[in-house]
């Protein structure tokens, strides 16, 4: 099966600087790449995702890149805020090539980023 | 609200005994998946329902835990004989999902989990 690698497992930041997340995938036929933020007793929440059709993707301060070859994807978050603190997942989907296949997620094992005011 | 909803938000109970949870997904998603998550971990893919069928389970999905999805709407997790090592958030998510043979992947809601203590 799929394995996600992510480093580090925590981060911390000064307020208004960039954070970069990194991560490593297994399986060459993984095509999808989201990223979820969740804080401490909420939900995991999807800030941005990413197909392996296309290289980066940008949603204002969140821009996400992709390097098949490698195998890994990146997150970057520029001028970070304080409410940016939380844990970040990336996981990793198979394409879907059978009618009902499940795209389930493989999800790494989490990075802490703490933004200091 | 309309995301992912899951009931209860905190269960604790002894070692023995049977739980359920409860699952509802966002009302036009017609695929809906189970996870778990342990403390300090990335949440582990369970099981997935696309309408009323199920049709994956994990290995981590052993003989004591099953699900439901009758109609195609809410789902239920079942768990039997709880063990100590049961402990953990229990996740649902949905997405939307059509029916050509080849499909891509469509981004997943979380519900915000219910907490397994037990005892």
């Amino acid at each position: 099966g799929e394995n996600v690698e992510q480093h580090p497992s925590t981060l911390s930041v000064q307020e208004g600087d960039s954070a970069v997340i990194k991560c490593t995938y297994s399986d060459s036929a993984s095509n999808y790449f989201p990223w979820y933020k969740q804080e401490l007793g909420k939900r995991p929440q999807l800030i941005i995702d990413i197909r392996s059709n296309v290289g980066e993707k940008k949603d204002q301060r969140i821009a996400v890149t992709l390097n098949k070859t490698a195998k890994h994807f990146s997150l970057h978050i520029t001028e970070t805020q304080p409410e940016d603190s939380a844990v970040y997942f990336c996981a990793a989907s198979h394409p879907l090539v059978v009618r009902g296949g499940a795209n389930n997620l493989f999800f790494g094992t989490g990075t802490r980023l703490t933004v200091i005011p | 609200d309309t995301g992912v909803s899951q009931d209860p938000r905190h269960k604790i109970t002894k070692r023995g005994q049977n739980v359920t949870f409860r699952c509802d997904p966002i009302s036009e998603h017609n695929r809906l998946y189970w996870y778990r998550q342990t403390l300090g971990q990335g949440p582990e893919f369970l099981t997935y329902f696309q309408n009323e069928a199920q049709l994956e389970k994990s290995r981590l999905l052993s003989d004591r835990f099953s699900a439901e999805r009758p109609k195609g709407s809410f789902s239920t997790l079942e768990i039997q004989r709880t063990e100590q090592g049961d402990s953990a958030m229990y996740l649902c998510a949905s997405s939307l999902g059509g029916t050509a043979t080849v499909i891509n992947n469509q981004p997943q809601h979380f519900g915000d989990g219910t907490r397994l203590s037990i005892l």
